[in-house]
Order: structure tokens, then sequence, then C-alpha cells
């Protein structure tokens, strides 16, 4: 299957400052990719849609001023959490399509980044 | 968002025996449907993926979806200890998961 990385795995920061996460698709192109937020013992909730070359797509209650998205190319897309507070906490994972392959339907996820502030 | 529902669990079997997880979703234009296992702190991983009624293996994984019916199942047959996680369905993309049901498989 298509491997998509994460960087950093894990990351603690003070409260106020930013974090940037990358995603990036290894082996294949990727038009779209998602973010996911996963709190302790829930599910995984849908924050919003990169599209490369465009603005992303963002879920209903997530603020797109405090999580920005940049798709910039066919394998990277970097979600930055601005002024970070505790309850931004959270597991934070990329996914994406790969829309050439024979499984151009399948989502394929990233590590996860675990992000902690402090 | 559209909405699969899934029993939470959790959801205990014997090793070796069949473990069978159900789910249903809301809308009637999901064409493609995908069971994810994730296992705790780690990201989902994706195991089955169906799009046509009827059922689907893939060694000691069978999907099975009813469009009709509007449900989507996974059983895993000789279900092992390291079976024990969290499986997730969803449709469609961009995927959207219920709760999952959380398995737990006792040797």
């Amino acid at each position: 299957g298509a491997v998509v990385s994460q960087h950093p795995s894990w990351v603690i920061c003070k409260s106020g400052t930013s974090v940037k996460i990358e995603c990036r698709s290894l082996d294949f192109q990727a038009t779209t990719m998602f973010w996911y937020r996963q709190f302790p013992k829930q599910s995984l909730m849908l924050m919003a849609t990169s599209n490369e070359g465009s603005k992303a797509t963002y879920e209903q209650g997530v603020e797109k001023d405090k999580f920005l998205i940049n798709h910039a190319s066919l394998t990277l897309s970097t979600l930055t959490v601005t002024s970070a507070h505790p309850e931004d906490s959270s597991f934070y994972i990329c996914s994406a399509r790969d829309w050439g392959g024979a499984s151009y339907n399948e989502q394929f996820f990233g590590p996860g980044t675990r992000l902690t502030v402090l | 968002q559209k909405e699969v529902e899934q029993n939470s669990g959790p959801l205990s079997v014997p090793e070796g025996a069949i473990a069978s997880l159900n789910c249903t979703y809301s809308d009637r234009g999901s064409q493609s449907f995908f069971w994810y296992r994730q296992y705790s702190g780690k990201s989902p991983e994706l195991i089955m993926s169906i799009y046509s009624n009827g059922d689907k293996e893939d060694g000691r994984f069978t999907a099975q979806l009813n469009k009709a019916s509007q449900y989507v199942s996974l059983l895993i047959r000789d279900s092992q200890p390291s079976d024990s996680a969290t499986y997730l369905c969803a449709g469609n993309t961009p995927l959207v998961f219920g709760k999952g049901t959380r398995l737990s498989v006792i040797a």
C-alpha cells in the first residue's frame, strides 16, 4: 500500500506558540490530503481537506485561522497549529488518497503526531 | 458529516472464534466502504475495502456489503489476541468515522 509519513511524531510546546506538522506521501502523488484529530478514547474527527494548489476546506467548527493548512506540492501538506493552548493537545493524523493507483479510493494514514501543549 | 453507526462494544471473543463487527450507514449514495484497525495510541490501518454488494475475503477477514439494507460487516475468523483493537468502518471520501468497535480476543 501507499506510504504516508508525518513529522514530528510527537511535540511538546508552550502555550501560545505555533507548531507545524508535516505530512508527506512517500511513493505516490496526493492531490488531496486530509487532516484528522483524535482525543483520548474518542473517534477520529475530520478537521479539513487539503487540496494541492488551493485553499483547504474546513469542517464545521474548525477554526481556519487557528489551524493553517498549506498543500504546496503533490507530496506535502502542512498543518500549523497557531497560538496553541492546552485544549489543542491531541493526536493529529493525516491521510492521503493515491489517485493514480489501483486503489484510488482508499485513504492511507500517516503514523500521527502527538501534540502536548503545556 | 455523513454518519456511520457502530456498536462501540467492547466485543469479547475467545481465541479461535469468529468475531463479527457491524456497521450501518445513512448515505445511500455511498459507493465504497472501508474497515480500518486502530491499535491504542496508533493511527488507523486499512484492512479491507469493499465496493460491491456481497462478500469479499482476504485471509482471515471477510467484508460483507448490503447496500439495500445499508450495512457493512467484517468477520474475523480464527481470532487471535493480536486482533484486539478498535475497528472502524467508513464510507466514501473523505472518510468520516464512527466511534468504532473495540474488540478483545481472550486467550
